[in-house]
C-alpha cells in the first residue's frame, strides 16, 4: 500500500539556519505530494504541493521538489525563523482517487533565536 | 466563511461514558474525515465520508461510529470511551479524493478519558 516516511524529529535549529526535512514515499503510479504544517495548538494547513514529477512547490520561503527517481519530496528553507517552529507533515494522494491522503508521522521543528 | 469548525474544543470523560464530536464545514465540500493524533504516531484516519449519507472505515475505526446526515456536518461518536481513546481529534474536509484537492482542517478537539 501507499506510505510516507519522514525523518524523525525533533529538529532544533538556530534562527537563519538552513532547513531540510526528508520525506520519501511508496506508491503505485504517480501520486500528488503535499507538505502540511501544524502550528502549536492549531489544526494542519497546507504549506505546498506538487502534482507531477519535477514539479517544485513553494510557499513562505519553503520549497520541495517532486523527485520520481528517488521517490522523495524533501522540504527545504534557506533561512528559518522562530515563527517557523511547528510540526511538518509530508503526505501523498493516490491518483486513482480511491483513497484519502496518507500522512507521514510528522517532524517537529524548533527554531531558537 | 468559518471553514471547518469542531465542537467541543476540550472534553474529559470517564471510562465507559459516551460522547459525540461535531464537525461542521461551510465550504460545500463533498468529502469529510476524522483523524486522531497521538505523540509519535502522526495522523491516523478513523472514518471518512464521500458524501451525505455515506461513511467508510479508515485505518483505526474500532470503538468509533460516525454519521453524515447533512452534507455540512460529520459526527464522530464514542459509545463507551476507553483511556486508549485519549487523543486530539481533527476533522477535515475537501472537494473530493482527487489529484490535488487540499484538505482543510479544523482546530481539533482534545479528549481525555480517565
Amino acid at each position: 500500500g501507499n506510505s510516507v516516511t519522514q525523518m524523525e524529529g525533533p529538529v532544533t535549529l538556530s534562527e537563519e539556519a538552513f532547513l531540510t526535512i526528508n520525506c520519501t514515499y511508496t506508491a503505485t503510479g504517480y501520486p500528488s505530494l503535499f507538505w502540511y504544517v501544524q502550528y502549536p495548538g492549531e489544526g494542519l494547513q497546507l504549506l505546498l504541493k506538487a502534482t507531477k514529477a519535477d514539479d517544485k512547490g513553494s510557499n513562505k520561503g519553503f520549497e520541495a521538489t517532486y523527485r520520481k527517481e528517488t521517490t522523495s519530496f524533501h522540504l527545504e528553507k534557506g533561512s528559518v525563523q522562530v515563527s517557523d517552529s511547528a510540526v511538518y507533515f509530508c503526505a501523498l494522494s493516490d491518483r486513482t482517487g480511491n483513497t484519502p491522503l496518507v500522512f507521514g508521522k510528522g517532524t517537529r521543528l524548533s527554531v531558537i533565536a | 466563511n468559518a471553514g471547518v469548525t469542531q465542537t467541543p474544543k476540550f472534553r474529559v470523560l470517564k471510562t465507559g461514558q459516551s460522547m459525540t464530536l461535531l464537525c461542521a464545514q461551510d465550504m460545500n465540500h463533498e468529502y469529510m474525515y476524522w483523524y486522531r493524533q497521538d505523540p509519535g504516531m502522526g495522523l491516523r484516519l478513523i472514518h471518512y465520508s464521500v458524501g451525505e449519507g455515506t461513511t467508510a472505515k479508515g485505518e483505526v475505526p474500532d470503538g468509533y461510529n460516525v454519521s453524515r446526515l447533512k452534507k455540512q456536518n460529520f459526527l464522530l461518536g464514542l459509545e463507551s470511551a476507553a483511556p486508549s481513546q485519549t487523543s486530539v481529534y481533527f476533522c477535515a474536509s475537501n472537494l473530493g479524493i482527487a489529484v490535488s484537492y487540499e484538505q482543510y482542517f479544523g482546530p481539533g478537539t482534545r479528549l481525555t478519558v480517565t
